[in-house]
């Protein structure tokens, strides 16, 4: 089992809220982690986005809007991207990202289409 | 402005070394708090961590590559290196280079600015 499990696909709408989750493997417990987030469009290079380990401890990334936050539900062992307000620029790829054992563990990634 | 440019050859043969060097600008690998990782994306495929080299020359590599791996610095020239032996058709990816920093003092840093990354494809 992978240690972090992301949907390959979501849709959603232009104006509504998407949320992409980034599951953690049974047995490594969500809150513990910090959680990062990467934007990649067609190529080009990721972006970072932010980081997210609780409400007191989150980061954004510099000139990243405001409509990408994190979350996590620990009920789900998940971290959450939350995209509000969705643009069609908003269309990429997302990847989620922990250090886990020593190592930095990407995601597989999640496509997101904006229709 | 920090800058990050993948450079080294774009076809090697199976069983080649690959050596990959990344010229970096605005930031000085010396300053406490900072590093240079690799990250390799293979085509249509997700990102996959190789190596990150910190500002005091600590290293940190993946698990399941590590027996190829060798990531250096030149503080100097504003350069890291990679090296990757043994190559396999299986190692075709576009290879990126990113600056590194952490915010809580721990070795365990992420990725704010990329290269605009190099293809590499392995094939005789």
């Amino acid at each position: 089992q992978a240690v972090l499990t992301q949907p390959a696909s979501l849709s959603a709408s232009p104006g509504a809220s998407a949320s992409l989750t980034c599951t953690l493997r049974s047995g490594i417990n969500v809150g513990t982690y910090r959680i990062y987030w990467y934007q990649q469009k067609p190529g080009s290079p990721p972006q970072y986005l932010l980081r997210y380990k609780s409400d007191s401890d989150k980061q954004q990334g510099s000139g990243v809007p405001s409509r990408f936050s994190g979350s996590k539900d620990a009920s789900a062992n998940a971290g959450i991207l939350l995209i509000s307000g969705l643009q069609s620029e908003d269309e990429a790829d997302y990847y989620c990202m922990i250090w886990h054992s020593s190592a930095v563990v990407f995601g597989g990634g999640t496509k997101l289409t904006v229709l | 402005q920090i800058t990050l440019k993948e450079s080294g050859p774009t076809l090697v043969k199976p069983t080649q070394t690959l050596t990959l060097t990344c010229t970096f600008s605005g930031f000085s690998l010396s300053t406490s708090g900072v590093g240079v990782g690799w990250i390799r994306q293979p085509p249509g495929k997700a990102l996959e961590w190789l190596a990150l080299i910190y500002w005091d020359d600590d290293k940190r590599y993946s698990p399941s590559l590590k027996s190829r791996l060798t990531i250096t610095k030149d503080t100097s020239k504003n350069q890291v290196v990679l090296t990757m032996t043994n190559m396999d058709p299986v190692d075709t990816a576009t290879y990126y280079c990113a600056h590194s920093r952490n915010d809580y003092g721990d070795y365990k840093y992420y990725f704010d600015y990329w290269g605009q990354g190099t293809l590499v494809t392995v094939s005789s």
